[in-house]
């Protein structure tokens, strides 16, 4: 099954910084990678994902890169603002019509530093 | 628009007691459905998916079961509850076309 990998487990950035949180996968079948925050006591919410046939997305701050030779993808957050301050998941499925269930990694706490 | 609703949102239970968690989704139809449990500090782990009314997938063994009685409920349970349930549940939903999955506030449960 797929495995997926997510460094660093926490991630302390000054405020105004950028931010970036690294992942990777295993199952070369993986084909849509999503991207969750979540604040305590929440559940998750998507905030970008990308799927297989493009290298990059962006929206707003926020933006993920995804490399399928090297099976890792990564989310940047530019301008980092106290609000980003959450943990973060990426995870990795294959999208291929079924009801395939997600793969997370374990987790990155961001702490944005005033 | 869609809205997925868990509840309750904190359950305390002594061990040996039964569980039952509901989930609905409101604002469409036929969705996929998901129970994940989030231990302390870990990852979210996929406990149960469901592509509709009576398809229950099971992916861990596990002393839990779901049931998904109507098309945009879903239903977690046990008979008796371990210590090591104890965890953060949430309920998931996708549109089914496409592997997306919205998250609800989950259910905090505490099995002493």
């Amino acid at each position: 099954g797929e495995n997926v990998e997510q460094h660093p487990s926490t991630l302390s950035v000054q405020e105004g910084d950028s931010a970036v949180i690294k992942c990777t996968y295993s199952d070369s079948a993986s084909n849509y990678f999503p991207w969750y925050k979540q604040e305590l006591g929440k559940g998750p919410q998507l905030i970008i994902d990308i799927r297989s046939n493009v290298g990059e997305k962006k929206d707003q701050r926020i933006a993920v890169t995804l490399n399928k030779t090297a099976k890792h993808f990564s989310l940047h957050i530019t301008e980092t603002q106290p609000e980003d301050s959450a943990v973060y998941f990426c995870a990795a499925s294959y999208s291929g019509g079924g009801a395939d269930g997600l793969t997370f990694g374990k987790g990155t706490h961001l702490i944005i530093q005033p | 628009s869609q809205t997925i609703h868990q509840w309750p949102a904190t359950l305390v239970q002594p061990v040996g007691s039964p569980l039952s968690l509901e989930c609905t989704v409101e604002g469409t139809s036929n969705p996929n459905l998901y129970w994940y449990r989030q231990a302390a500090g870990r990852g979210l782990q996929l406990l149960f998916y469901s592509v509709g009314i009576g398809q229950i997938s099971s992916e861990v063994p596990q002393n839990l079961s779901a049931s998904r009685p109507q098309d945009r409920q879903f239903i977690l349970s046990s008979k008796k509850l371990l210590l090591s349930d104890s965890g953060f549940y949430l309920c998931a939903w996708g549109p089914g076309a496409v592997n997306i999955q919205y998250f609800g506030a989950g259910t905090r449960l505490s099995v002493l």
